[in-house]
């Protein structure tokens, strides 16, 4: 069974941190992303990555960025946490060459920014 | 434009009742590929199934099944006898050519079974 974890299910930061979170998967996948998930708004792509060192942007990058030194680990970074940050975030990891592969999700990571 | 409506937001039915969500998509491409993920309250969201646009085929898994029409492009999800342990948000997501692989989700649509 594929794997991705994420360091943290909850998460409280303050306004202005720098906030790191991490996501993990086993099975060897070249493809891994970042979604946040806000009610009403589904879930919407924020950075994804086709190989280590590789990313691109998704539909709201601004005010994140992400870092891919392994393969199995996909970080995203809020350099300076606003509280419009607020919302859960999920990772999701995929086979890579083949679009129409599933992606497989971790639990996700609720932060709250105050 | 690419995009993927749930106009259901919430529905609420009772234990055994059969329940279908909607879910109507939008693409110029004629290659493409269709998914519906559930989320449980637990968070993680769970792939259900992928169908791409040259199979029209229905399919049926135990208690669910998918309605596949591209006349009304539409791709509907039942869940027949339903049970509490669906409770859940649905997603229906879309990948087209251009979107590079990544998935296009719907708002998805809350359902409670209540016993």
């Amino acid at each position: 069974d594929v794997k991705v974890t994420q360091s943290s299910r909850y998460l409280v930061k303050r306004t202005g941190e720098k906030v790191f979170l991490e996501c993990v998967q086993d099975m060897d996948h070249e493809n891994m992303f970042w979604y946040r998930q806000d009610p009403g708004l589904g879930l919407r792509l924020i950075y994804f990555s086709y190989d280590v060192k590789m990313k691109e942007k998704g539909d709201i990058p601004e005010g994140y960025s992400v870092s891919r030194e392994k393969k199995e680990r996909f970080s995203l970074i809020l350099e300076s946490a606003s509280t419009n940050q607020t919302s859960m975030y999920l990772c999701a990891s995929k086979i890579g060459g083949e679009s129409s592969y599933e992606q497989y999700f971790g639990p996700g990571t609720r932060l709250t920014v105050t | 434009a690419q995009k993927v409506t749930q106009a259901q937001t919430e529905i609420s039915v009772v234990e055994k009742e059969d329940v279908t969500l909607d879910c109507v998509y939008e693409t110029r491409d004629t290659t493409y590929y269709l998914f519906w993920y559930k989320q449980p309250p637990s968070g993680e969201l769970v792939f259900l199934i992928r169908r791409n646009s040259f199979d029209e085929q229905n399919e049926i898994s135990g208690r669910y099944s998918w309605n596949f029409q591209k006349s009304t492009s539409s791709f509907n999800f039942t869940i027949t006898a339903s049970q509490v342990v669906d409770s859940a948000v649905y997603f229906c997501a879309l990948i087209y050519g251009g979107s590079q692989g990544n998935l296009i989700f719907g708002k998805g649509t809350k359902l409670s079974v209540k016993p």
